[in-house]
């Protein structure tokens, strides 16, 4: 059954480096997302994409946030400059049919700021 | 007043138990319901998704929604060991992208 990935599965960077996190969605999926889940926390909504630009983001994703769709297969989060309230668990979603339809999470990235 | 809400739990249930999960929203725009499950540090699982009011079947997951208390239930027949992990309610509205609304999650621990 196909699945969305997510690499690397734990990142561990530096206060103020910029990280990229890479999501491989569903292959025949046309809507991308991004999610955090700070430890114990609910999963909060970043932003979603689709046909190549953002459709909707949240307040969380600010200047320091960009998304892109580098090729057919790859949808990347940057954070430029990440802060210690950055560490969370990143979870790429798509979906096939359309923005309100059933969205499929990847296994998410764990990143550390220290 | 929070826009998804839902009991954390832990909710600790013996192996066979009906398990009922509940959520309360106050936006009345949702239309769009859906139940995932977490394991420890994994990424939420699509169990159900439900399109306005209504019960939906799917092996031993039902999901019920009823717009006009605002509330959705997810129920669990004959629980297994396996079912043991962290379900969450997430919804959205009419028009929105995509932006999914999620309830804390409950923490379910089906007991042998």
């Amino acid at each position: 059954e196909p699945e969305v990935t997510q690499t690397p599965s734990h990142q561990v960077t530096q206060m103020g480096q910029e990280v990229i996190l890479r999501c491989v969605p569903i292959s025949n999926h046309l809507y991308f997302y991004w999610y955090r889940q700070i430890l114990g926390q609910k999963v909060e909504f970043l932003v979603s994409f689709y046909n190549n630009e953002i459709s909707e983001k949240s307040e969380i994703f600010d200047d320091q946030f960009s998304v892109e769709r580098p090729d057919g297969s790859n949808f990347t989060l940057k954070i430029r400059s990440t802060k210690l309230e950055d560490s969370a668990m990143y979870f790429c979603a798509s979906t096939q049919k359309g923005p309100s339809t059933e969205q499929y999470f990847g296994p998410g990235t764990r990143l550390t700021v220290t | 007043q929070k826009e998804v809400e839902q009991d954390p739990g832990p909710l600790s249930v013996p192996e066979g138990a009906i398990v009922s999960l509940n959520c309360t929203y106050s936006n009345s725009a949702f239309q769009y319901f859906m139940w995932y499950r977490q394991y420890s540090r994994k990424g939420p699982e699509l169990l159900m998704y439900t399109y306005s009011s209504g019960n939906k079947e799917d092996g031993r997951f039902t999901a019920q929604v009823d717009k006009s208390s605002k509330y959705i239930s997810l129920f669990i027949r004959d629980s297994q060991p396996s079912d043991s992990a962290t379900y969450l309610c997430a919804m959205s509205g009419r028009g929105s992208q995509g932006n999914l609304i999620f309830g804390k999650g409950t923490k379910l621990s089906v007991k042998p």
